[in-house]
């Protein structure tokens, strides 16, 4: 499957500043990539899709305005989590569509808001 | 949408004994099953999927089924190990996208 990364790993940031998590694909032409939350003991729920060279497609009850998605090329999206507070807390995972059906995820991003 | 039920919650087996996860969706137009195994503070990695043109696929000691009639599919893993144990995760299709059951978090004794 394919190798995706995410950078950072884990990150701790104060309330009201931003925060960017970047998510690459090492190997394979993402033209579409998912952005995933999940709460601890809890199961991934989408946040978002997001496809190359144009706007993200949010889901329900997610604030497009709060978590910025950027998809500038094949190889990385990049998720900026705007005004953090401590209840944005979570583990963020992104994914990239393999073309039929399949996804193959990063390792996560660990985001602490204090 | 597409609903996608996990059981059980948590599951227990001895080293070398069978393990059975199972989920049932509710959209009759999915096509695609995966299963992801999440370690703790990783990402969730895909162990083996299935598609609906197909009733049973194996990979050593990993196995799922489908009944697509039935709207349900299962993993099985044989011979367990303690590296098994993990977060199990169902998964079914809506159109490109995915919906996740609960998760299911198997612990293999020793």
């Amino acid at each position: 499957g394919a190798v995706v990364s995410q950078h950072p790993s884990r990150v701790i940031c104060k309330s009201g500043t931003s925060v960017k998590i970047e998510c690459r694909s090492l190997d394979f032409q993402a033209t579409t990539m998912f952005w995933y939350r999940q709460f601890p003991k809890q199961s991934l729920m989408l946040m978002a899709t997001s496809n190359e060279g144009s706007k993200a497609t949010y889901e329900q009850g997610v604030e497009k305005d709060k978590f910025l998605i950027n998809h500038a090329s094949l190889t990385l999206s990049t998720l900026t989590v705007t005004s953090a507070h401590p209840e944005d807390s979570s583990f963020y995972i992104c994914s990239l569509w393999g073309g039929s059906y399949e996804q193959y995820f990063g390792p996560g991003t660990r985001l602490t808001v204090t | 949408g597409e609903n996608v039920e996990q059981h059980p919650s948590t599951l227990s087996v001895q080293e070398g004994d069978s393990a059975v996860i199972k989920c049932t969706y509710s959209d009759s137009a999915s096509n695609y099953f995966p299963w992801y195994k999440q370690e703790l503070g990783k990402g969730p990695q895909l162990i083996i999927d299935i598609r609906s043109n197909v009733g049973e696929k194996k990979d050593q000691r990993i196995a799922v089924t489908l009944n697509k009639t039935a709207k349900h599919f299962s993993l099985h893993i044989t011979e367990t190990q303690p590296e098994d144990s993990a977060v199990y995760f169902c998964a079914a299709n809506s159109g490109y996208a995915l919906n996740f059951g609960k998760g299911t978090s198997l612990l293999v004794t020793p």
